[in-house]
């Protein structure tokens, strides 16, 4: 069965230091890897996604994830962080196996202080 | 402009009152699904649709219905709503394949008292 694990509930990183959002999966087939953002009272936003190629892929607001298939990982990172980065990160997959389904992490709560 | 519309976003209901969240999308998605979120739970699925007519339980559908009669709608159903079902909830849509993202509604916080 697919899973994903986000071994941090919170990460507090000072502004202007580098963020490293943590995400491991299992998966049976080929996994498609996404990176989602919640801001408070908002849904989820789309920030990257992991389909195939190149293993650091970039997205939205200056996050980019890297992609290790041995280590099965997929972490957020982004080399400068900000206030308004602040909100909870949630990592997902799909897995061509299992049909067209998202399975989410339990996500994780950036805060970045100034 | 492409979007997930959920209503209402906020309701406040009593146990066992008969209720329904809407969920439309403007996109010609295949995919749809259903989602609550409980703290330190993340994100479960309730239900999910691969396509009209056809629907399918997540992870968490007890107590919970759905119908996909129209591409573009896939209504939540609680018949009868108790208050373990108190949560924050949304829905998604997709293209039907893999490499596509999911596209969220703002969510529906409903309380059952």
């Amino acid at each position: 069965a697919q899973s994903v694990a986000q071994p941090e509930d919170q990460v507090n990183v000072a502004e202007g230091n580098p963020l490293t959002v943590k995400c491991t999966y299992s998966v049976s087939g080929n996994p498609y890897l996404f990176w989602y953002v919640q801001y408070p009272n908002r849904g989820l936003q789309f920030l990257l996604k992991y389909i195939t190629g190149d293993n650091l892929v970039k997205g939205s607001y200056g996050f980019e994830a890297e992609f290790n298939k041995s280590q099965t990982s997929f972490h957020l990172k982004k080399p400068s962080a900000l206030v308004s980065d602040s909100a909870l990160y949630f990592c997902a997959v799909r897995d061509d196996n299992y049909g067209q389904n998202f399975v989410f992490g339990p996500g994780t709560r950036l805060s970045v202080l100034p | 402009e492409a979007q997930v519309t959920q209503n209402p976003r906020y309701l406040i209901t009593v146990t066992g009152k008969k209720l329904t969240v809407t969920c439309s999308q403007n996109m010609n998605h295949e995919y749809m699904s259903w989602y609550r979120q409980d703290p330190g739970l993340g994100l479960r699925q309730i239900y999910y649709s691969m396509n009209v007519e056809v629907t399918d339980k997540g992870d968490v559908p007890e107590g919970y219905k759905v119908s996909r009669k129209e591409k573009r709608n896939f209504p939540l159903i609680l018949e009868s709503p108790s208050p373990n079902q108190t949560s924050l909830y949304f829905c998604a849509s997709s293209p039907g394949v893999w490499v596509a993202e999911a596209f969220f509604g703002q969510g529906t916080r409903l309380t059952v008292v």
